[in-house]
């Protein structure tokens, strides 16, 4: 089992609907979870940190479960530029885990 | 944001030949810088770890005699894939690590795209 995996998708969104995606982990003791935004052939850009229960940044929301070992993101009010690829990753002792990522697709 | 930049952008070599990448950090120092190799729809994958003043550390299944990482300073770390064959081909991305309160931050380069002929 990869340590960090991700629904593949594309989740092709509505502009303006909501849309919600997980990565889930395989080790309990993980602490420090980050999505990341990669858009086509550019490197990832850090969208939030989610260190306790989650966190929230505007129309971006991301939330820890512990109990079942994954975190959630959800997009509120999707704008067409939040068409990308989403990246969880987790910290294992100062190195980085990636998922290999989930597409969003926000159409007109 | 701190920025760090990686030249080149884009490299199309020869098969056989070495290919040098560079990771700079330019507003921050940092002490530690990490290579990672992504192939197209798949995650970012850690190569290693580069630690400045001393030898990187490579992930498992990573050749340390192909991919040299050298950390000479506080803000430049280089990747030099040798003799680099066409399934090297890949993009190529470093981050570099700010101490910033209760965690560690990366930030990552721009990346490098190797196509291997």
């Amino acid at each position: 089992r990869k340590e960090v995996e991700q629904d593949p998708g594309p989740f092709n969104v509505p502009e303006g609907a909501t849309v919600a995606f997980n990565c889930t982990y395989s080790n309990s003791a993980s602490q420090s979870f980050f999505w990341y935004r990669q858009d086509c052939r550019k490197e990832p850009k850090l969208l939030m940190s989610v260190y306790s229960s989650g966190n929230e940044d505007g129309r971006f929301t991301a939330q820890l479960n512990r109990a079942s070992q994954y975190i959630s993101l959800l997009i509120r009010d999707s704008k067409l530029s939040d068409s990308a690829t989403y990246l969880c990753a987790r910290d294992s002792w100062g190195k980085l885990q990636f998922g290999a990522g989930t597409q969003v697709v926000v159409t007109p | 944001g701190a920025v760090v930049s990686q030249h080149p952008s884009r490299v199309i070599c020869k098969s056989g030949t070495s290919v040098k990448i560079e990771c700079r950090s330019l507003d921050f120092q940092a002490t530690t810088m990490f290579w990672y190799r992504q192939f197209p729809k798949q995650s970012l994958m850690l190569m290693a770890t580069s630690n400045e003043g001393s030898k990187a550390t490579y992930e498992q299944g990573v050749e340390k005699d192909k991919f040299l990482i050298n950390h000479a300073s506080l803000t430049l770390s280089t990747l030099t894939v040798t003799s680099a064959h066409p399934e090297d081909s890949s993009f190529y991305i470093c981050s570099a690590n700010r101490d910033s309160g209760a965690y560690n931050e990366q930030f990552f380069g721009p990346g490098t795209r190797l196509t291997v002929l």
